[in-house]
């Protein structure tokens, strides 16, 4: 089975700290994502990476940044946290090539920034 | 832009009533649709994809999906629902060969 892992379940930091979430995929899969969960507004991409050292804007990448220097991790960066960034982010990968691939989600980290 | 819709928000069954789910999507070109869910605190799953051929295709757990490509939609149905498929629905597609681009999700409530 895939296996996304994202390193922590819940965390709480402060304004203006700097936090880093952790993803770890066990399939050598090429491209890695990560999203941020709100409620009504489903999933919105942050970042992508379609290869080490690769990565692409998503949608919403304000105040975040992303690294990738091992094909098995993708860390997000949140610079300095703010309030808004509470949210759900989750971690998925998947792989290139013909046919159908989907997304295989890791189980979400939960952060709040008080 | 690319984009998904889901027209439902919230919606609320009985135990054995039938679901249909819309959804829509903008984009034009070849794409591959999805539809997962998310089960009370668990992570995102995948019920069921379509990329070409018979555009009625069976996931799991009871669940099919049509694609219409004249209406640009890719709707999920299931003809009895049950209490443990009360969950977050999201429909997704996916262009190009990176971008998976998702829908604000549906919340479905299944009454006992």
């Amino acid at each position: 089975d895939v296996k996304v892992t994202q390193s922590s379940r819940y965390l709480v930091k402060r304004t203006g700290e700097k936090v880093f979430l952790e993803c770890v995929q066990d399939m050598d899969h090429e491209n890695m994502f990560w999203y941020r969960q709100d409620p009504g507004l489903g999933l919105r991409l942050i970042y992508f990476s379609y290869d080490v050292k690769m990565k692409e804007k998503g949608d919403i990448p304000e105040g975040y940044s992303v690294s990738r220097e091992k094909k098995e991790r993708f860390s997000l960066i949140l610079e300095s946290a703010s309030t808004n960034q509470t949210s759900m982010y989750l971690c998925a990968s998947s792989s290139i090539g013909v046919g159908i691939n989907e997304a295989f989600f890791g189980q979400g980290t939960r952060l709040t920034v008080v | 832009a690319q984009s998904v819709s889901q027209h439902n928000h919230h919606v609320i069954l009985s135990e054995a009533a039938s679901l249909e789910l819309g959804c829509n999507y903008s984009y034009g070109g070849t794409v591959n649709l999805f539809w997962y869910v998310q089960y009370p605190g668990q992570h995102l799953q995948l019920l069921l994809k379509y990329f070409s051929g018979d555009p009625l295709v069976k996931g799991i757990k009871g669940f099919e999906a049509e694609f219409i490509k004249s209406k640009f939609s890719f709707n999920l149905r299931k003809p009895s629902v049950q209490w443990s498929d009360t969950a977050e629905y999201f429909c997704a597609v996916r262009s190009g060969t990176y971008k998976y681009i998702f829908g604000t999700g549906t919340r479905l409530k299944v009454l006992a």
